[in-house]
């Protein structure tokens, strides 16, 4: 059973362009979630999606930052306009929700770089 | 809003020696706990969990916690530590019936020979 897959593991943008991150859960899992990790930080949650529904974005930035978890295929994160302060490791994890309790797993991360 | 306090950023310790990892966290609601270990450019890999039950929990890889309510702590320990255990080691918790974790900054755990 494959786990959490992220592509790609690194990505150079520069600024001004877009960067599209992509997260395929495991399988069967139907719960993604999106967290950044800056340099000497601690993952902060952005956004938790189950198919089709963005269920909880409080984590996102108002601006230029967009997630989808479409019927088929992966979860996307897309950053547009891209800025400096974007460059982090970006962290998809994956969920199946049983009765209540859940546990996230976690894929490699997409580090992000902008230039 | 709850917070993750993690109070020493590094630790470094010799190889077989004993270590604890210190975790705090402010919540006024039950919780959920976790520890979680990341290896140099790799993801995170769940090394235990507190959910309910015993307080003290026991995990992958030799590792145990223990969760103190009155304290608000969940430290990581480990009686012997290998070279291997080199790595970051991150605590979460969650409010029960939310799906956020919240992280603290991490420890990073560098094991001498």
């Amino acid at each position: 059973n494959a786990g959490v897959m992220q592509n790609p593991r690194h990505l150079v943008r520069r600024r001004g362009q877009e960067a599209r991150l992509r997260c395929s859960p495991m399988k069967g899992h139907s719960h993604v979630y999106w967290y950044r990790q800056l340099p000497e930080e601690g993952l902060k949650f952005m956004v938790y999606l189950q198919k089709e529904n963005i269920i909880d974005e409080s984590g996102m930035p108002k601006e230029r930052f967009s997630a989808e978890f479409p019927k088929e295929g992966p979860s996307i994160l897309r950053i547009q306009q891209v800025v400096r302060g974007d460059s982090a490791a970006y962290f998809c994890a994956s969920s199946l929700r049983t009765s209540g309790v859940y546990e996230q797993y976690f894929g490699p991360g997409t580090r992000l770089t902008v230039t | 809003a709850q917070s993750v306090t993690q109070l020493d950023s590094q630790v470094p310790v010799f190889e077989e020696a004993p270590v604890e990892l210190r975790c705090n966290y402010s919540s006024s609601v039950s919780v959920y706990l976790f520890w979680y270990v990341q290896y140099p450019n790799q993801g995170l890999q769940l090394l235990l969990k507190y959910l309910s039950g015993s307080t003290l929990v026991k995990g992958i890889n030799g590792f145990e916690a223990e969760f103190n309510k009155s304290q608000t702590s969940f430290h990581l320990r480990k009686p012997s530590v290998h070279i291997s255990d080199t790595a970051e080691y991150f605590c979460a918790v969650s409010d029960k019936g939310s799906e956020k974790l919240v992280f603290g900054k991490g420890t990073k755990l560098t094991v001498n020979p």
